[in-house]
């Protein structure tokens, strides 16, 4: 089985400060992690993805992730939020275990700034 | 370029009928899925297919059902609509283990 935490429901930053969207996960196997976006009223943008190779993950628009095992997270960063960075943003996590491929999402933390 | 595509982007059904939404991918993928999104709840898995012929259930998968005829199609059926199947519905596809996923652009369904 596998779930996905996100820590916090909304966050509200003052532009040009740095975001930070955090995520917990549980998966019985080596999981592949995702964060996609997603504007208002529009479909899910991948923003970045781990799969088992290098921890610190660089995504579109500046956004870094880092995959920390030992703490079961995956919080997303900017050092710099922009306007347009305002969205929705989703935590997803995919099992590894053979033939299984369903992503399990986060409830989704709202990014609000501030101008 | 390769896309997903889904139609209709907005339907408003009444209950009790019978609704079809399609999912069109031309990436060749052969995973397949439906997601509901509902607030408060995130996306929420509806039904799933590895291949043609395959389908599977979901999270929340009472009141639909899909069907997998070739590889580009995975049409959600809705067999006799009700007010809490009211959400934005999006289809998926991915070519597996470490690929992205692909999303479609949401269908919002009311059920009145």
């Amino acid at each position: 089985a596998q779930s996905v935490t996100q820590l916090d429901s909304h966050v509200s930053v003052s532009e040009g400060t740095p975001v930070l969207l955090r995520c917990n996960y549980s998966s019985s196997y080596s999981p592949s992690l995702f964060w996609y976006v997603q504007h208002p009223n529009k479909g899910l943008q991948l923003l970045l993805k781990y799969t088992s190779a290098a921890t610190l993950v660089k995504g579109i628009n500046g956004f870094e992730a880092e995959f920390k095992k030992s703490e079961t997270s995956f919080h997303l960063t900017k050092p710099s939020a922009h306007m347009s960075d305002a969205a929705e943003y989703f935590c997803v996590v995919s099992g590894h275990r053979a033939g299984s491929y369903q992503l399990t999402f986060g409830k989704g933390t709202k990014l609000s700034v501030i101008p | 370029d390769a896309e997903i595509t889904q139609s209709p982007r907005h339907k408003i059904t009444e209950t009790g009928r019978q609704v079809t939404l399609a999912c069109h991918q031309t990436w060749n993928h052969n995973n397949m899925f439906w997601y509901r999104q509902d607030l408060g709840h995130g996306l929420r898995l509806i039904h799933y297919s590895y291949g043609v012929h395959d389908t599977n259930k979901g999270e929340v998968s009472d009141g639909y059902s899909v069907s997998r005829s070739n590889t580009e199609d995975l049409p959600l059926t809705l067999e006799s609509a009700a007010s809490s199947q009211t959400s934005v519905y999006f289809c998926a596809s991915n070519a597996g283990q470490g690929y992205g996923y692909t999303f479609g652009s949401g269908t919002r369904l009311t059920v009145v």
